[in-house]
């Protein structure tokens, strides 16, 4: 079964700063898509940034970047100049390869946004 | 409608009581997911339906927990004889197909007294 790995139950970081998000997974599988997803207190999740895991490119969103190392199982989210907005809890998914047809999700970093 | 929509926001049930819970996917959408998120947690996968069937039910956690999409649009996740660890935000999420981006509704937060 594929699994999603986030260390960081919680990161602070100053507005306008850089701030950058691990996400770790394990599969088997060759052929897959991860994503960034964002719930503020309002319980909507929210797409942030996909990656296919065919593309050697790294996915970008405005502000939102991702470094995406496929042999590393490593999926990290780069969020630049951030904003009071960007307060939140963000998680990790996996898709697409093996396993049941639903995303698997990692527990979510909370984000701080220090003004 | 604009996106997925949820009903009720919130449902709050006594202990062996009957629930259903409410998905309105976003028109066109043949994929729809149901998710299970407790507190602190990521959101647990459900069940699938890829038009008016079931696909994929392995994250049912038992049968008490059962969905339909008898159209193929709007699904209802029916949850019998309650137990107060059904509580947990309930989340349905709607793709064009299979393996394109979820989107997501507000979820329903229920609470199991």
């Amino acid at each position: 079964a594929q699994t999603v790995t986030q260390s960081q139950p919680e990161m602070s970081v100053q507005e306008a700063e850089t701030v950058t998000l691990s996400c770790t997974y394990d599969t088997s599988e060759s052929d897959y898509y991860l994503f960034w997803y964002k719930q503020p207190p309002s319980r909507q999740m929210i797409l942030v940034i996909r990656q296919e895991a065919y593309k050697q490119q790294n996915a970008t969103e405005n502000r939102f970047s991702v470094n995406f190392q496929k042999a590393a199982k490593s999926f990290s989210l780069k969020i630049s100049d951030s904003q009071l907005g960007d307060a939140a809890m963000y998680f990790c998914a996996y898709g697409g390869g093996g396993g049941a047809d639903g995303l698997t999700f990692g527990k979510g970093t909370h984000l701080i946004i220090q003004p | 409608g604009a996106g997925v929509s949820q009903t009720p926001s919130n449902k709050v049930t006594e202990k062996g009581k009957y629930v259903e819970l409410r998905c309105d996917p976003i028109s066109g959408h043949t994929a729809l997911y149901w998710y299970r998120q407790s507190l602190g947690q990521g959101p647990e996968f459900l069940i699938y339906f890829q038009g008016t069937g079931a696909a994929d039910d392995s994250g049912l956690p038992n049968d008490r927990f059962f969905a339909v999409r008898p159209e193929g649009s709007v699904s209802t996740l029916k949850i019998q004889r309650t137990e107060r660890g059904d509580s947990a935000v309930y989340l349905c999420a709607s793709s064009r197909y299979r393996e394109e981006t979820q989107y997501f509704g507000p979820g329903t937060r229920l609470l199991v007294l």
